[in-house]
Order: structure tokens, then C-alpha cells, then sequence
């Protein structure tokens, strides 16, 4: 069974611009989440999808922001890009009716903001 | 809200060394708990897991029990290998996302 796919592996962009960071989960799994793991911050939540919803978000300014497609996939952006924005981005997958909410990570999206 | 407060690294141990992260937590409800590893370079894999009070988890050595009493999830591997080293991430479940805990960077030596 493949696992969550995430690309590009690597990303680099400079102040100002627009990011996108895609994610595929595992087959089955409705639910896709979004963490941000920068560099002295932690992992912290970012965004859940389910059925193409938005069904919770982090606390993150309204430039981060997604959407999920009719085949469960999965998009990021995130808008007028800054320094702090750099930080690895996990996406993980889950089957939003398991109650117990286990989730499987991606290999991560490596954005470096100039 | 929900958090996850765990044992500050970086931990070195040698070889077969007995390890021990721990990992407290406060939350609302009944939250399931998780262990995750994060080798160099890697994602997150789900190391281990536990649903409800007193349960244990377990995988390739490693073990945690649920306390509920003392709102633990500690984590535990007897004999350590080179190949334990990583980053290790303890986690609660709630509202249906995952609270991280800031993770310990374990190092074993040979």
C-alpha cells in the first residue's frame, strides 16, 4: 500500500512570492492534515480537510491556505512569502471516522523562503 | 487547550543503554496518546500508540503505557541501537488533530 506522497521534495522561493505544496493520501483515508515544522517552533497544526471541507484550522494568518480535490489530494499555498515561512511541511492522512485519529506523515515539503 | 510537554534533549547513550523520554500531558476528555520517530531527513512514523487508560503500547522494543493518574505516556526501550537514533515526538490526539510535544533528539553511540 503506498504511503503519503508529497512533492515537491525541495522549494525555494523568495520574499513576496506564492508557494504550493501538494499531497496525496493513502488510499481510503478522506482526511488530510497540514503541520508546519519550523526550526525551533515544533510541529504545529496548520489545516484539516475532510470531503473537500475545511474543517480546522491553526493559528496561522489567512495567507496559509489549501484545498482538497474530489479524489482526497491535497493542496497548500501559502501567500506573499516571508523569511519565517521557511520550515518543513507535513502532510498527513487519516480516516476521519477512526476515532482515535492515527495519523500517517509524508516525507515533507522543504521550503526555503530568500 | 491541549498540550504536550516532553523531556528536553539532546539524549546520548551508548549502545545498549536503557532509554527513557518522558512525556506528560494535560488535556480535555479522553485524548489517545502517540510516540512518533523522525530519522534524519525523514517524515514523521508512527512509532507507537495507546487509546485509552492502562493500555501499552508497543513496537521494536519500544513501550509506553497510558497513565492516566499522571497524565503520562512515557517512553521506554530497554537495549538501544545505533539505529535508534532519531528524533523522537510524543503526541495527544484532540479535536481531531495531533498536539506535539517540542521532541527529544536521542543519539546512541556505538
Amino acid at each position: 500500500e503506498a504511503g503519503v506522497t508529497q512533492s515537491p521534495t525541495h522549494l525555494i522561493k523568495t520574499r513576496g512570492q506564492q508557494a504550493t505544496l501538494r499531497c496525496s493520501p493513502i488510499s481510503g483515508h478522506t482526511s488530510v492534515y497540514w503541520y508546519q515544522q519550523a526550526l525551533g517552533l515544533g510541529l504545529q497544526f496548520l489545516l484539516w480537510y475532510d470531503e473537500g471541507e475545511e474543517r480546522n484550522r491553526g493559528n496561522f494568518p489567512p495567507r496559509f491556505s489549501g484545498r482538497q480535490f474530489p479524489n482526497y489530494s491535497s493542496e497548500l499555498n501559502v501567500n506573499a512569502l516571508e523569511l519565517e515561512d521557511s520550515a518543513l511541511y507535513l502532510c498527513a492522512s487519516s480516516l476521519f471516522r477512526k476515532v482515535h485519529n492515527e495519523q500517517f506523515f509524508g516525507p515533507g515539503t522543504r521550503l526555503t523562503v530568500l | 487547550g491541549d498540550s504536550v510537554t516532553q523531556m528536553e534533549g539532546p539524549v546520548t547513550l551508548s549502545e545498549e543503554a536503557f532509554l527513557t523520554i518522558n512525556c506528560t500531558y494535560t488535556a480535555t476528555g479522553y485524548p489517545s496518546l502517540f510516540w512518533y520517530v523522525q530519522y534524519p531527513g525523514e517524515g514523521l512514523q508512527l512509532l507507537l500508540k495507546a487509546t485509552k487508560a492502562d493500555d501499552k503500547g508497543s513496537n521494536k522494543g519500544f513501550e509506553a503505557t497510558y497513565r492516566k493518574e499522571t497524565t503520562s505516556f512515557h517512553l521506554e526501550k530497554g537495549s538501544v541501537q545505533v539505529s535508534d537514533s532519531a528524533v523522537y515526538f510524543c503526541a495527544l490526539s484532540g479535536d481531531y488533530k495531533l498536539s506535539f510535544g517540542a521532541g527529544t533528539t536521542v543519539t546512541v553511540r556505538a
